[in-house]
């Protein structure tokens, strides 16, 4: 049983395109999360929902739209791709947020390659 | 702002060997978390341990343990009896009560055998 799940795992597409990276999430928890890792592994927060309400939105280009239908639910719909997008985006959960000394779980990650 | 810094891009240990990982931290925040995160070749992140910042004592998980020195605002990993299987990046991570976490920029650990 995979608990925080991804799809799709990779992704190629060109530049100008509009894509979307759907997470899903079973072990009821109330925060989701984006989390982006460039090619030189940083890994950055780019979104936080609580119950399906945006909790955290760090300095991302408004291409980038989170939207989540349930709390069980967050996706990723990107606009217009551009070469910089290219990286590998997590999508993470945590029961009640993670400074209430909850694990934070992450998925398998999507590799998103922008030509 | 937070910060977490990992000075140690990369590191080698002898297989069965103990090694220690480096992670220090800047945070205004009285109340916070720490966390070790792996990432094999597979990219999935898991959590090695964590560590509450009221906590004295300091965290143990196995073969796992920190070193949790809060007014240095240091957190380092010590791995014993490494195994080939430990082979990942490892990143140090803060979380405060904004709900955010902050991650360093990764060690590599390879373990030679």
């Amino acid at each position: 049983d995979t608990a925080v799940s991804q799809t799709p795992k990779y992704l190629v597409t060109q530049m100008g395109n509009d894509k979307s990276i759907k997470c899903e999430q079973n072990l009821g928890h109330d925060t989701m999360y984006w989390y982006k890792q460039d090619s030189k592994k940083f890994l950055k927060i780019m979104f936080s929902y609580n119950n399906k309400e945006l909790i955290i939105n760090e300095t991302v280009p408004n291409r980038f739209s989170p939207k989540s239908p349930d709390k069980a639910h967050l996706n990723l719909h990107i606009n217009s791709l551009e070469l910089g997008d290219s990286a590998v985006y997590f999508c993470a959960s945590s029961p009640a947020g993670s400074t209430r000394g909850n694990t934070i779980y992450f998925g398998e990650g999507s590799w998103l390659t922008v030509v | 702002a937070q910060t977490v810094t990992q000075s140690q891009p990369e590191m080698s240990v002898q297989e069965a060997e103990t090694v220690t990982l480096s992670c220090t931290y800047d945070t205004s925040e009285s109340d916070y978390y720490l966390f070790w995160y792996k990432q094999p070749p597979s990219r999935q992140m898991i959590l090695v341990i964590r560590q509450e910042a009221y906590k004295q004592q300091n965290a143990t998980e196995n073969r796992f343990s920190v070193n949790f020195q809060k007014a240095a605002k240091s957190f380092s990993l010590k791995i014993s009896d490494s195994q080939l299987g430990d082979a990942a990046m490892y990143f140090c991570a803060t979380a405060n009560r904004d709900d955010k976490i902050i991650f360093g920029k990764g060690t590599r650990l390879h373990i030679l055998p």
